[in-house]
C-alpha cells in the first residue's frame, strides 16, 4: 500500500536558518505529493503540491521537488521565521483521479526561537 | 478560510453515546472526504463520499457512519464511543478534477 515517511521531530532552528524536512513515500504509480502545514489550534492548510516527476512546488518561501528516481519530496526554506512554527505533514494521493484519499506521514513539528 | 465549514468545533460526551460531526464543503465541491487525527494513529482517512454516494472507504471502524446529503454537506456519525475514539476530526473537500483538498477547521472531539 501507499506510505509516507517523514523525519522525526522536534525541528528547533534560530530565525533566518535555513529548513530541510524529509519526506520518502512509498506508492504505485505517480502520485500527487503535497505539504500541508497546521499551525496551533488550527486545521491543515495546502502549503505547496507537485503532481509529476521533476515538477517543483513553491510557495511562501518554501520549496519541494517531486525526485522520482529517490522517491522523495524534501521541504526547503531558505530563512524561516518565528511565524514558520508549525507542523509540517508530507502527503500523497494516488493517480485515481475518482479516490483521492490523502495519506499523511507523521508529521514534523518545526518550533523557530527568535 | 478554506470555505469548509465543520460543526460543532468543540463536542465533549460519555462512553457508550452516540455524536453526529457535520460538514460542508466549499461551494461546487462534490466531493467530501473524513479524517481522524489522533496522537497515536496520526492522520488517518476514513471515508470519501463523491455527489451522494460512497467513493472510498479507509480505516473506518464499523461502530462509525457517514452520509452525503442531496445538498452536498456531510455528517459522521460515531456510535457507541470508547475512550479511543477522542481525536480531531477533520473533512476535507475537492472537486472531481482537482487533486488538492482543503480541510475544514476540525471538530474535537473528547470522550469521557
Amino acid at each position: 500500500g501507499n506510505s509516507v515517511t517523514q523525519m522525526e521531530g522536534p525541528v528547533t532552528l534560530s530565525e533566518e536558518a535555513f529548513l530541510t524536512i524529509n519526506c520518502t513515500y512509498t506508492a504505485t504509480g505517480y502520485p500527487s505529493l503535497f505539504w500541508y502545514v497546521q499551525y496551533p489550534g488550527e486545521g491543515l492548510q495546502l502549503l505547496l503540491k507537485a503532481t509529476k516527476a521533476d515538477d517543483k512546488g513553491s510557495n511562501k518561501g518554501f520549496e519541494a521537488t517531486y525526485r522520482k528516481e529517490t522517491t522523495s519530496f524534501h521541504l526547503e526554506k531558505g530563512s524561516v521565521q518565528v511565524s514558520d512554527s508549525a507542523v509540517y505533514f508530507c502527503a500523497l494521493s494516488p493517480p485515481d483521479t475518482g479516490r483521492r484519499a490523502l495519506t499523511f506521514g507523521s508529521g514534523t513539528r518545526l518550533q523557530v526561537q527568535p | 478560510d478554506s470555505g469548509v465549514t465543520q460543526t460543532p468545533k468543540h463536542l465533549i460526551t460519555a462512553t457508550g453515546q452516540r455524536v453526529t460531526l457535520r460538514c460542508s464543503p466549499r461551494s461546487g465541491d462534490l466531493s467530501v472526504y473524513w479524517y481522524q487525527q489522533s496522537l497515536d494513529q496520526g492522520l488517518q482517512f476514513l471515508i470519501q463520499y463523491y455527489n451522494g454516494e460512497e467513493r472510498a472507504k479507509g480505516n473506518i471502524l464499523e461502530r462509525f457512519s457517514a452520509q452525503q446529503f442531496p445538498d452536498l454537506h456531510s455528517e459522521l456519525n460515531l456510535s457507541s464511543l470508547e475512550l479511543g475514539d477522542s481525536a480531531l476530526y477533520f473533512c476535507a473537500s475537492s472537486t472531481r478534477l482537482e487533486n488538492e483538498q482543503f480541510f475544514g477547521p476540525g471538530t474535537r472531539l473528547t470522550v469521557l
